[in-house]
This record gives structure tokens, C-alpha cells and sequence, in this order.
């Protein structure tokens, strides 16, 4: 059964903390996303992961950062959060990036004080 | 970029009774559309994939593409009130989808 995980669930900071988001998945896929959704815009790019130590910005990069150090996690740091970083947090795998079924994961709802 | 669309925001329909939401892109160059389910709360579900114009069914949920209209269509048979969710157009932009604001569905009894 393919399966994306995510953690924490749900998160509270506040602003000027430090934020780790993680997300793995269990079907060696070599793509990986991060997305955030807010009401009325939809999802929106953070970042793309196309194997180890291969990151690519997304559409709405700045605020934040990844890391992918195995094939199976990845993880979104965000320096210094800010309230407008509250939101939802998807990670998405997909098997090679080259459109690919995107599997997603539960999400991470993120409130920033 | 590829812009996407979609329409009603939101939609009530009769157990039962088909439902039909729509979906605008703006490059029809594209050959690579899926539509996802999320529940409220909950992640993102595939429903259907489709890369080429005309019909693709699965299960209960059948996706229309028409390029040359720069339109693709999700109708739902026979609804029931768990598929009250936010349905997703995702359309392939070149490196990852790009999604559509959603359609709001409540399937009333």
C-alpha cells in the first residue's frame, strides 16, 4: 500500500521560531514535493526534490528551505517562521517526476503566533 | 504558465443525482490531467488520470478532456454523502502539477 507520511499533524509556533516539517514515503520514489494550500489559492509549489541532494525551488520558495539527505524523507525548515507561513503543508512523492501520479501525504496544518 | 480554473466553487446535489464540475487550463499543449478528492481535513486522493482528449472512467467518477476547448470535465455517477469533499483539477505544468482552487461538493441525503 503506497503511503506518504507526515509529521507533526498539526503544529504551533511562534513567530521567529524554528520549524521542521518531515515527510516520507515507502515506495522508493525519487520525486518530492512540498505544497502549501490556503483558502482561494489553491496549492502553490514550495519546493521539488528529484533524488538526494537535488532540490529545486518551486514557485513560492522564499521563507523556506529543504533538506533530502535519504530518498525516502524530505524536509522543509522554515528559518525564523512568520505568520504568514500559517497554512496547510503537503508532501507529495511521485515515482520519477516525469508526470507521475503524485501520491500526497495527510498534511501538516501549521498556525504561526 | 499553465493557469487552472475551476468551476462552481461549490455544488449541492441529491444522493443520486450526477454531478458535474468543470475545469479551464490555459496551455493546451498539456497532455496530463488528473482530478483528487480531499476530504475535509484529510490529504489528497486520485480520482482519475487522463492525457488524452476524450473519456476516462474509474469506478463512479468519469473525467472528459476537450484541449481544443481548453476544458476537462469530472461528472460523478450516482453520489452518495461521502463524496461530499473538495474535488482538485491538476493540470501538468512542466516539472509538477498546478491546481485549480477546488470545487466544494456536499451530496445531500
Amino acid at each position: 500500500d503506497m503511503k506518504v507520511t507526515q509529521m507533526p499533524r498539526y503544529l504551533i509556533k511562534r513567530m521567529g521560531e524554528n520549524v521542521l516539517l518531515e515527510c516520507g514515503q515507502d515506495m522508493s520514489h525519487e520525486t518530492m514535493y512540498w505544497y502549501r494550500q490556503d483558502p482561494g489559492l489553491g496549492l502553490q509549489l514550495i519546493y521539488i526534490s528529484y533524488d538526494v541532494d537535488s532540490n529545486s525551488e518551486g514557485d513560492i520558495p522564499k521563507g523556506y528551505r529543504v533538506s533530502r539527505k535519504k530518498r525516502e524523507h524530505f524536509s522543509l525548515i522554515l528559518d525564523s517562521a512568520k505568520t504568514n507561513q500559517t497554512s496547510v503543508y503537503f508532501c507529495a512523492s511521485s515515482l520519477l517526476g516525469n508526470q507521475d501520479t503524485q501520491y500526497f501525504g495527510p498534511g501538516t496544518r501549521l498556525l504561526v503566533l | 504558465q499553465q493557469k487552472v480554473q475551476q468551476s462552481p466553487e461549490s455544488l449541492t446535489v441529491s444522493e443520486g443525482a450526477m454531478a458535474s464540475l468543470n475545469c479551464t487550463f490555459s496551455d493546451r499543449s498539456s497532455d496530463n490531467f488528473r482530478w483528487y478528492r480531499q476530504h475535509s481535513g484529510k490529504g489528497l486522493e486520485v480520482l482519475v488520470s487522463i492525457f488524452s482528449d476524450g473519456e476516462k472512467e474509474e469506478g463512479s467518477f468519469t473525467a472528459h478532456l476537450n484541449r481544443a476547448s481548453l476544458h476537462v470535465f469530472l461528472h460523478i455517477r450516482e453520489p452518495q454523502p461521502s463524496d461530499s469533499a473538495l474535488y482538485l483539477c491538476a493540470v501538468w505544468g512542466g516539472r509538477a502539477l498546478i491546481f485549480g482552487t477546488g470545487t466544494t461538493v456536499s451530496v445531500s441525503p
